[in-house]
């Protein structure tokens, strides 16, 4: 199973509104509405910021959205704060009975 | 608080074995399935196993399949990683994380050094 595929780094300056992408295909991120996203902050374990395409957990806030359109999911993080540099990845339940994760964005607050 | 503190890692040589252990606390462990995930040393997430809440369904990235075997012990709220036939491209943080309509939450992970 390939990893699904995100760009590698995403800035954006204090206020603005970032957009991640996460490609997939038909067997994983288009055929299910099993994608989620986590955030990793260095030396830290992931943290789920978005469930089932664009449903958010309690305590995530809600500039964090995220959507789906064919194969391809994304994350939308608005009001861009300092805090909010990390690395986000995006998962997807496969048709294998199995899951694939992303290759990882590195998001830059200038 | 749900709570996921994995154990277990450590220093092994090229195809020797080592178990990892996941003890959760906080929540009704026998309900959920739980999950295996690795991250090598400054690369992304890998998703390596999960398991049903009973015990009896396991599934396995192909990269471990064979090798690697995923088990739980509801009475002991645990879970287990057994990995044989380390090899070196298995070197990696190692998190165990709980089946919530997503991997959530995350233990803070163990490391696996496969080196002689």
């Amino acid at each position: 199973q390939s990893a699904l595929t995100q760009p590698a780094s995403v800035s954006g300056s204090p206020g603005q509104s970032i957009t991640i992408s996460c490609t997939g295909t038909s067997s994983d991120v288009g055929g299910y509405n099993y994608v989620s996203w986590y955030q990793q902050h260095p030396g830290k374990a992931p943290k789920l910021m978005i469930y089932e395409v664009s449903n958010r957990p309690s305590g995530v806030s809600n500039r964090f959205s995220g959507s789906k359109s064919g194969n391809t999911a994304s994350l939308t993080i608005s009001g861009l704060q300092a805090e909010d540099e990390a690395d986000y990845y995006c998962s997807s339940y496969t048709s294998s009975s199995s899951y694939v994760f992303g290759t990882g964005t590195k998001v830059t607050v200038l | 608080e749900v709570q996921l503190v994995e154990s277990g890692g450590g220093l092994v040589q090229p195809g020797g074995s080592l178990r990892l252990s996941c003890a959760a606390s906080g929540f009704t462990f026998s309900s959920y399935w739980m999950h295996w995930v690795r991250q090598a040393p400054g690369k992304g997430l890998v998703w390596v196993s999960r398991i049903n809440s009973d015990g009896r369904s396991t599934t396995y990235a192909d990269s471990v399949k064979g090798r690697f075997t995923i088990s739980r012990d509801n009475a002991k709220n645990t879970l287990y990683l057994q990995m044989n036939s380390l090899r070196a491209e298995d070197t990696a943080v190692y998190y165990c994380a709980r089946d919530s309509r997503a991997f959530d939450p995350w233990g803070q992970g163990t490391l696996v050094t496969v080196s002689s």
